[in-house]
């Protein structure tokens, strides 16, 4: 068990682009999160998956943001036409359902800048 | 809007003495709460949680205390220790899935 593993670790794009987000999670963990960190705030709740189920979003989550979690194993977060204002560290987590008190684990981040 | 708050962007204090970082909410559905630990360049860690049925849980050095009436919950660290400088956030949910974070309090242990 290697933990949550994110790719990249950071990434430029100019506006406008278009940016991909690879998160593989821990193996036997059925649920999957990403959340947004910006400066001096913390994490904020973006959406989740249990299995491949993408069972909740957030109202930060704009039209330009799509996450998917094919066969309910690695996930992946797009992001179209990126704006300056989606710079920020992108954390995905993972946990097991019914092991909400143990919390999840966080990988170490994307962080992407918007130039 | 911010539903949990800790209101001291940093902390000091001596190795050896206690650490107390404070955090409060205004959700009286959240039920769940856990503190994580953040070191640079490096995601959030697991540190400690504990339910609303609770009103202490300790794990080691750590001990987490919930005042429910005053939606206030707080994490001791006894004694403290350089590895312990780190940024501590507090999070809360009402179901388990979504957590709220606070804005984190950086503490630094000086030795």
């Amino acid at each position: 068990d290697t933990g949550v593993s994110q790719d990249p670790r950071h990434k430029i794009t100019k506006r406008g682009q278009n940016v991909t987000f690879r998160c593989d999670p821990i193996s036997e963990h059925n649920r999957l999160y990403w959340y947004r960190q910006t400066l001096g705030q913390g994490p904020e709740f973006l959406t989740y998956f249990q299995n491949e189920a993408q069972l909740e979003k957030s109202r930060l989550l704009s039209d330009r943001f799509s996450a998917e979690r094919p066969k309910g194993s690695f996930s992946t977060l797009e992001i179209q036409r990126t704006e300056q204002g989606d710079s920020a560290m992108y954390l995905c987590a993972s946990s097991h359902r019914v092991m909400t008190l143990y919390g999840y684990t966080f990988g170490s981040g994307t962080r992407l800048t918007v130039v | 809007d911010q539903q949990v708050k800790q209101n001291s962007p940093s902390l000091s204090v001596q190795e050896g003495r206690i650490s107390i970082l404070n955090c409060d909410y205004t959700n009286s559905m959240f039920d769940y709460f856990l503190w994580y630990k953040k070191y640079p360049a490096e995601g959030p860690t697991f540190l400690i949680s504990i339910s609303s049925i609770k009103d202490k849980n300790e794990d080691g050095r750590f001990t987490v205390f919930l005042n429910k009436s005053a939606k206030h919950l707080s994490l001791h660290i006894v004694p403290s220790q350089p590895g312990d400088s780190a940024v501590y956030f507090c999070a809360a949910s009402a179901s388990g899935n979504q957590f709220y974070f606070g804005t984190g309090t950086s503490l630094t242990v000086i030795p």
